[in-house]
């Protein structure tokens, strides 16, 4: 069946731009994760959605960051004013319940900040 | 607070066995998670710990101590594909951490 999708795959913005970064979980999936993982590092917990509990925005690094998912499904991670140091690759993963379930990762979409 | 320490690269030959270390301190600690990246790549599932020992599927297997806030992950006959990043992420009652991960370069 189809895996976790994300787009766009890479995109390129300049400095001060706002960008939307979007994820199709698995269907059937209701917990929702965003990483980001910066050049050679490991992957940093962004935000945390499931069901229709209220998310967990504790690993969002500022209040640039914000995450909506709608429907339960889909997810949109928004970065207002872009920085340099926002360039990434951002990763989002689902499981079909919660935490202690294996979670299945896009493909990311590599931004680069100018 | 968390914390998650693995080596940062190691190197092994073609058909060789290789182990790769993680210890961690984390608070509400449910089980440990062991992922594969591929350079460019996303994530992938190796396997997962909740209880002390060993679990084997296949040419990889994965223990962890508990009390001693260790888990490692060993790797058989080696094959040039299993040159990857592999990470180590203990999991608590609010979220996974992923440690920064160990580059295994696999040399023929």
């Amino acid at each position: 069946g189809a895996g976790v999708s994300q787009s766009p795959s890479n995109k390129v913005t300049e400095k001060g731009k706002d960008v939307e970064l979007r994820c199709d979980p698995i269907s059937g999936h209701t917990a929702l994760y965003w990483y980001r993982q910066s050049l050679g590092q490991g992957l940093e917990f962004l935000i945390y959605f499931q069901g229709n509990s209220a998310p967990d925005k504790s690993g969002l690094p500022s209040d640039r960051f914000s995450a909506e998912r709608t429907g339960g499904s889909v997810s949109t991670l928004t970065i207002q004013r872009t920085q340099q140091e926002d360039s990434a690759v951002y990763l989002c993963a689902s499981s079909p319940y919660g935490k202690t379930e294996t979670q299945y990762f896009g493909p990311g979409t590599r931004l680069l900040v100018l | 607070g968390q914390n998650i320490d693995q080596p940062t690269e190691m190197t092994a030959t073609e058909g060789a066995i290789v182990q790769i270390n993680c210890t961690y301190q984390t608070s509400g600690f449910n089980g440990l998670f062991w992922y594969q990246q591929h350079a460019g790549e996303a994530p992938t599932f190796l396997s997962y710990n909740v209880l002390d020992g060993l679990e084997e599927k296949g040419r990889f297997s994965s223990f962890l101590s508990r009390s001693k806030g260790y888990s490692y992950l060993l790797l058989k006959e080696l094959q040039m594909k299993d040159s990857a990043s592999y990470l180590c992420a203990p999991h608590n009652t609010d979220k996974l951490i992923f440690g920064t991960g160990t580059r295994l370069q696999v040399f023929p």
